[in-house]
């Protein structure tokens, strides 16, 4: 079984503040892929990245910053200097191998106050 | 603009009731999918398609029934809707590629359904 937790429920920050949302998952399968998607305001779903269990390396993007951990099975996600703007709900994801669809974490909500 | 879209984005019904959403991608991807969003839960997979004609169960299907006789198209039924079948519905597709396990699932504007 695959299972993915997000244990950070709600976090509220303060604009230009960093903030890690944690996400810890759990599969038997040795190759795996693992997801970041963000859900704004409005509702849609955002793709945000995709990391292959087999590629250890962090990964930055702008302000966005990714660090796999596989001894701790962890796969963190790091705003720095939030902006108002990243206000949403974000969600890991692990899909495994031979499998098709995603097993979601509960999300977890980020609030950045001006 | 070529992507994947729901309809309705909102829809209000009555216990009983069968309701049919409608999820379109003009991409030609293989996989299709169909999750429900609900507090504290995550998304989850309710049916899942690989392809025309050929669907599976996910996580929770019951009360659901869905159909794929175009690609591009995967309505998915709610046969007697229940009260708690009110959620978002996501609709999502992927690539399939041979050999290439890493595609990545992309995702419909969802549609809010309300079961009175």
């Amino acid at each position: 079984a695959q299972k993915v937790t997000q244990a950070q429920t709600e976090i509220s920050v303060v604009e230009k503040e960093d903030v890690t949302l944690d996400c810890v998952y759990e599969t038997r399968d040795t190759t795996y892929y693992l997801f970041w998607y963000k859900q704004p305001p409005s509702g849609e779903l955002v793709f945000l990245i995709r990391r292959n269990s087999f590629d250890e390396q962090n990964e930055i993007s702008g302000r966005y910053s990714w660090n796999f951990q596989k001894s701790t099975s962890s796969f963190n996600f790091t705003i720095t200097a939030s902006q108002v703007v990243d206000s949403a709900v974000y969600f890991c994801a692990l899909r495994g191998t031979g499998r098709r669809a995603l097993t979601f974490g509960s999300g977890t909500r980020l609030q950045v106050q001006p | 603009d070529a992507g994947i879209t729901q309809s309705p984005r909102y829809k209000i019904t009555e216990t009983g009731r069968q309701v049919t959403l409608m999820c379109h991608q003009t991409w030609s991807h293989s996989y299709m999918f169909w999750y429900r969003q609900d507090l504290g839960h995550g998304l989850r997979l309710i049916y899942y398609s690989a392809a025309a004609d050929i669907t599976d169960k996910g996580e929770v299907p019951d009360g659901y029934v869905v159909s794929r006789s175009k690609t591009e198209n995967f309505p998915l039924t709610l046969e007697s809707a229940t009260r708690s079948q009110t959620s978002v519905y996501f609709c999502a597709s992927s690539e399939s590629r041979l050999g290439d396990n890493q595609e990545t699932q992309y995702f419909g504007p969802g549609t809010r359904l309300l079961v009175l």
